[in-house]
């Protein structure tokens, strides 16, 4: 199957920071999201982002599909900002229609 | 609804014991999946609707695990005889597209169950 590797694993900054996580995966897909899990445990979606580049307040994504990669870019971090954020992409073609595989994700920490 | 929604939000049950996990989608998703997030394993597919069939049950880890979705709308995961390593958060989503891929999956909060 598609291997999802997302970098850094852990990642501790202060507030007001900036970072750029990142998402490589072995194949093509055509799903690519973001998500930030909250510390009750919810996937929240962020960005639904298979190619391109979208921006939503201090966060944005880009994903280069040739490359099979995707970035994303958080600015002006807020200690609300912490938790763990997955990678997660759908291969293309075959019959996988909505299946995601997930990256282990990043840990992020953001000190006050 | 506004979300998906999911019950029980915490579940202990003893070792052996049945356990269902009910999940009710957005409303007009007709694509509902199951994912499990365990410790040690990450997040990991179970199953996947399309309307009120299961073209991919490649995830389910054994035979105890079944699921059904009636009406094209809620899904229950059931899990018989559980097992201690049957601990894990269950998590459902949807999605609005039908048979299509490549569109946004929202997910519940999860169950959290756990099997003592």
């Amino acid at each position: 199957g598609i291997q999802v590797e997302q970098s850094p694993p852990d990642l501790i900054l202060q507030e007001g920071a900036n970072s750029t996580l990142r998402c490589n995966f072995s194949d093509s897909v055509n799903n690519l999201q973001w998500f930030h899990q909250n510390p009750w445990g919810q996937l929240i979606n962020l960005f639904y982002i298979p190619s391109g580049t979208k921006q939503n307040g201090r966060l944005s994504a880009t994903t280069v599909a040739t490359e099979r990669y995707s970035l994303l870019y958080i600015s002006s971090s807020q200690t609300t900002d912490s938790g763990v954020y997955f990678c997660a992409v759908e291969r293309a073609g075959g019959t996988s229609y909505g299946k995601l595989t997930f990256g282990q994700g990043t840990i992020l920490t953001v000190h006050p | 609804g506004a979300g998906v929604s999911q019950s029980p939000s915490n579940k202990v049950t003893e070792k052996g014991k049945d356990v269902e996990l009910r999940c009710d989608p957005i409303s007009g998703h007709t694509a509902l999946y199951w994912y499990r997030q365990s410790l040690g394993q990450g997040l990991e597919f179970l199953i996947y609707f399309q309307g009120n069939s299961a073209p991919d049950k490649s995830g389910l880890p054994s035979d105890r695990f079944s699921a059904e979705r009636t009406g094209g709308s809620v899904s229950t995961l059931t899990i018989q005889r559980t097992q201690q390593e049957d601990s894990a958060v269950y998590l459902c989503a949807s999605s609005v597209r039908q048979g299509l891929s490549g569109n946004t999956i929202y997910f519940g909060e999860g169950s959290w169950l756990t099997v003592v």
